[in-house]
């Protein structure tokens, strides 16, 4: 079964534009979460999707964001791009089954350098 | 005071020593992770665990829901073991809130 692939692995953008990241979940995973990893802030929770659906969201402004689509494949956007935002962005993916371990899958994670 | 704090932030060890690494957490849980990043930033999940004790070959993690306390023990240490080990509280919804890691560099 193949693994959590995200696209592209390296992105390369300047200030001021837009960002869309890619992630497929393993095969009948329904839920995606996804991470933002800095060398000062480590790794930080931005949302997680369920069935198309929002579940949850981490504390990032409004620039960034995300969506499901039906076949379970997650995209998330930045927009209007700062320095800051330059970082090792990861999904992961589980299973979510009621009352089971729901361990997470993690992809290999884009890296995205804002110049 | 961080959500999740975890120690020690780096650490030496010579090659079979027994090495422990250690996760508090302050907030209600669902289940703990324990998560392996090598250089590079591929992340492997080495355990969840939402109580008692974990074994896979000579990783053991533990967990002490009272204590609100988790311990990754690695023993018989190999410089392949050399990564950096992040433990995760887990909420509801995989909301997740990571510890700082713990760099482990094992000298041969």
């Amino acid at each position: 079964k193949a693994g959590v692939t995200q696209t592209p692995r390296y992105l390369i953008k300047t200030r001021g534009q837009q960002v869309t990241l890619s992630c497929s979940p393993i095969s009948g995973h329904r839920s995606v979460s996804w991470y933002q990893q800095t060398p000062g802030q480590g790794l930080q929770f931005l949302f997680e999707y369920f069935s198309e659906t929002q579940r949850n969201k981490g504390n990032f402004p409004g620039r960034f964001s995300g969506r499901q689509f039906s076949n379970s494949r997650s995209e998330m956007n930045v927009s209007t791009l700062e320095l800051g935002d330059s970082a090792l962005y990861l999904c992961a993916s589980s299973l979510e089954i009621a009352g089971g371990r729901n361990e997470q899958f993690f992809g290999p994670g884009t890296r995205l350098t804002v110049l | 005071k961080n959500e999740v704090e975890q120690s020690p932030q780096n650490l030496t060890a010579q090659e079979g020593e027994f090495i422990t690494i250690n996760c508090s957490y302050s907030v209600g849980i669902s289940a703990l992770h324990w998560l392996q990043q090598h250089p590079g930033g591929g992340i492997v999940s080495l355990f969840m665990l939402s109580s008692g004790k974990k074994k896979h070959g000579r990783l053991i993690a533990t967990i002490n829901i009272q204590e609100k306390h988790s311990s990754l023990h690695i023993t018989a240490s190999h410089p392949r073991d050399s990564a950096v080990y992040i433990c995760a509280a887990v909420r509801l919804y995989q909301k997740v809130t990571f510890g700082i890691g713990t760099k482990l560099q094992v000298i041969p």
